[in-house]
């Protein structure tokens, strides 16, 4: 079956660190490139960062620049996003998706049912 | 940066037609992406390249796109349809980055 499963996510201090993963099968992983996209709770989609399915190419958002670093291992067929100097308003649900290139851009074809991530004190 | 602006919500009756809006900047000349997200659930593409369908999804759904607007339509609403819509594309102009829209809840009277 094709599919992504997320795990990692969990009650973290502001100020603190966590690493999530995402696993996936069904598919060569190593052939795509993966983004996480968050969702804070009642609010809309926002698109967190980008790795290219070499990891040559990576991008973030202006939010979490600095902060997070995405990863991959395509040996592994893994995901991953280090988490670090969390905020209150990184409070998410953590999606991992699947990228494919369209006529001119990339669109998210394949997403995880996500991971909740709470900081708080 | 690049915005993406979507009505908060539409409202329609079972059997009619809905159009979800999304506004940005000569988005015309960006390909944009559509997700179904229904609650407590991940995001599902429903339409992809302005226009083209991903296999599964229902012939109903449909999409265009053109100067400063694309647009969602949905014909012959089901109560099924419910769901919050997000408009997707990638902005290549200044730092890359993909843009969501805000969201559209969509509500089948």
């Amino acid at each position: 079956e094709v599919q992504l499963v997320e795990s990692g996510g969990g009650l973290v201090q502001p100020g603190g660190s966590l690493r999530l993963s995402c696993a996936a099968s069904g598919f060569t992983f190593s052939s795509y490139s993966m983004n996480w996209v968050r969702q804070a709770p009642g609010k809309g989609l926002e698109w967190v960062s980008y790795i290219s399915s070499s990891s040559s190419t990576i991008y973030y958002a202006d939010s979490v620049k600095g902060r997070f670093t995405i990863s991959r291992d395509n040996a592994k067929n893994s995901l991953y996003l280090q988490m670090n100097s969390l905020r209150d308003e990184d409070t998410a649900v953590y999606y991992c998706a699947r990228g494919f290139l369209g006529v001119a851009s990339e669109y998210f074809d394949l997403w995880g049912r996500g991971t909740l991530v709470t900081v708080s004190s | 940066s690049y915005v993406l602006t979507q009505p908060p919500s539409v409202s329609v009756a079972p059997g009619q037609t809905a159009r979800i809006t999304c506004g940005g900047n000569n988005i015309g000349s960006k390909s944009v992406h559509w997700y179904q997200q229904k609650p407590g659930q991940a995001p599902v593409l429903v339409v992809y390249d302005d226009s083209d369908r991903p296999s599964g999804i229902p012939e109903r759904f449909s999409g265009s796109n053109s100067g400063n607007t694309a647009t969602l339509t949905i014909s012959r609403v089901e109560a099924g349809d419910e769901a919050d819509y997000y408009c997707q594309v990638w902005d290549s102009s200044s730092d890359h980055r993909v843009v969501f829209g805000g969201g559209t809840k969509l509500t089948v009277l």
